[in-house]
């Protein structure tokens, strides 16, 4: 069993839905957790950093962290056709970039 | 916030050539950067962390004599692909973490692909 799961869809949704994605793990040593955008043929970007459980909101994006069911989720409000990426979670038990664990990534795609 | 500049930002080589790529930071020093290769609809495998001034270190499984990290100064890493093969054709992607050195600070470049006949 891979330590962080993510169904890579595709997700396909209309533009102004809101987008749910979700990763689950299974290390519960985690304990920071990372959402990224990928467009095609280019490097992840970092949308959403967060430690340990809760919930962080920045503008449309919204990252929840429930360590309890070692589930991550982002959402985002508003969808836009812009928002059509891979979305990727990662997470790792320390706070350094070694050994951050990659989810396959969610393809997304917002139709206008 | 930071640029992690990735070059070439796409490869086509002959099998049995080698191939370098370079891994720059523009606007800050990184002590630490990171190497990864991507497959299609896969996740991105960390292949080595490159400590500026001193020996990559290689995760398992990746050939060390294959692939070549060069990491000279806090701005510059290099991996070169030595004798490259088809079943090296993959996305190359770098990282870098920035000086305050958490994963909040990880910057990724554009990526590599690279692209073996």
């Amino acid at each position: 069993q891979k330590e962080v799961e993510q169904d890579p869809g595709p997700l396909s949704v209309p533009e102004g839905a809101i987008v749910s994605l979700n990763c689950t793990y299974s290390n519960s040593a985690f304990q920071y957790f990372m959402w990224y955008r990928q467009y095609s043929r280019k490097g992840p970007e970092l949308l959403m950093y967060t430690y340990s459980s809760g919930n962080k909101e920045d503008g449309r994006f919204t990252a929840q962290v429930d360590k309890s069911s070692k589930y991550i989720s982002l959402f985002i409000r508003d969808s836009q056709p812009s928002d059509s990426a891979t979305y990727l979670c990662a997470m790792s038990v320390s706070d350094s970039g070694y050994a951050l664990n990659f989810g396959k990534g969610t393809s997304l795609l917002v139709t206008p | 916030g930071a640029v992690v500049s990735q070059h070439p930002s796409w490869v086509i080589c002959k099998s049995g050539t080698s191939v370098k790529i370079e891994c720059r930071s523009l606007d800050f020093q990184a002590t630490t950067m990171f190497w990864y290769r991507q497959f299609p609809k896969q996740s991105l495998m960390l292949m080595a962390t490159s400590n500026e001034g001193s020996k990559a270190t290689y995760e398992q499984g990746v050939e060390k004599d294959k692939f070549l990290i060069n990491h000279a100064s806090l701005t510059l890493s290099t991996l070169t692909v030595t004798s490259a093969h088809p079943e090296d054709s993959s996305f190359y992607i770098c990282s870098a973490e920035g000086e305050q050195g958490y994963t909040g600070e990880l910057f990724f470049g554009e990526g590599s692909r690279l692209t073996v006949l």
